[in-house]
């Protein structure tokens, strides 16, 4: 089982709907979670982190998560086509060795269809 | 602020070649890490430092794979003798790691390695 999970896509969204990108990863002693936004041949940048069980909103993103089912997910309200990109959750681990990494999800590939 | 660099952009080399990859971090982050993307197996992480200590290497894939921080603006990430299945891109990321929080990671540009 990897680590971190998600679909692959693509997902394709019409503009102004809302986009939902999911998450799911298997050490239940993680604490933080974020998510990254790369669009197609850039670096992946950091748009939202979420530490809490719940909503966390950033203006049209919103991070949920429930520790107990594993989940997490993204929402993108008024999706735009700028929003189109590959979106990468990461939740921070503790590695066999003691130390603590990022461990990152292949990515859902969001389209949004004007 | 600058942000990471990286370079070279693009690399296209030989099988058997020493590739050397080369990053700056941003002033002050005291968190360096290297990590490998590719298609098939999303983004990896192979290394990350700590004030210019190697902390975890556990990601580094074989032996022909090296790193070193001499100082907090510098760091290379060497592939001997490099191979085709090498070929990904390379990102370097740092971070201010406060309170000893490697949360907020920003990425470099990229190196596009291609092994021929």
């Amino acid at each position: 089982q990897k680590e971190v999970e998600q679909n692959s896509g693509p997902l394709s969204v019409p503009e102004g709907a809302i986009a939902s990108l999911n998450c799911t990863y298997s050490d239940r002693g993680s604490q933080s979670f974020f998510w990254y936004r790369q669009y197609s041949g850039k670096s992946p940048e950091l748009i939202m982190s979420i530490y809490s069980n719940g909503d966390k909103e950033d203006g049209r993103f919103t991070a949920q998560l429930n520790k107990a089912s594993q989940y997490v997910s993204l929402l993108i309200r008024d999706s735009q086509p700028s929003d189109s990109a590959t979106y990468l959750c990461a939740v921070r681990v503790i590695t066999n060795f003691g130390n603590e990494k990022l461990t990152f999800g292949t990515g859902t590939r969001l389209t949004i269809i004007p | 602020d600058a942000g990471v660099i990286q370079s070279p952009r693009h690399e296209v080399t030989e099988m058997g070649q020493e590739v050397t990859l080369r990053c700056k971090p941003i002033s002050g982050h005291d968190y360096l890490f290297w990590y490998r993307q590719t298609m098939m197996r999303g983004l990896e992480l192979l290394i990350y430092f700590n004030n210019n200590v190697p902390i975890d290497d556990s990601g580094m894939p074989e032996d022909r794979f090296s790193a070193k921080m001499p100082n907090a603006s510098f760091s290379t990430l060497k592939i001997q003798p490099s191979e085709p299945r090498d070929s990904a891109v390379y990102f370097c990321a740092s971070s201010p790691g406060l309170a000893g929080d490697i949360d907020e990671q920003y990425f470099g540009p990229g190196t596009r390695l291609t092994v021929t």
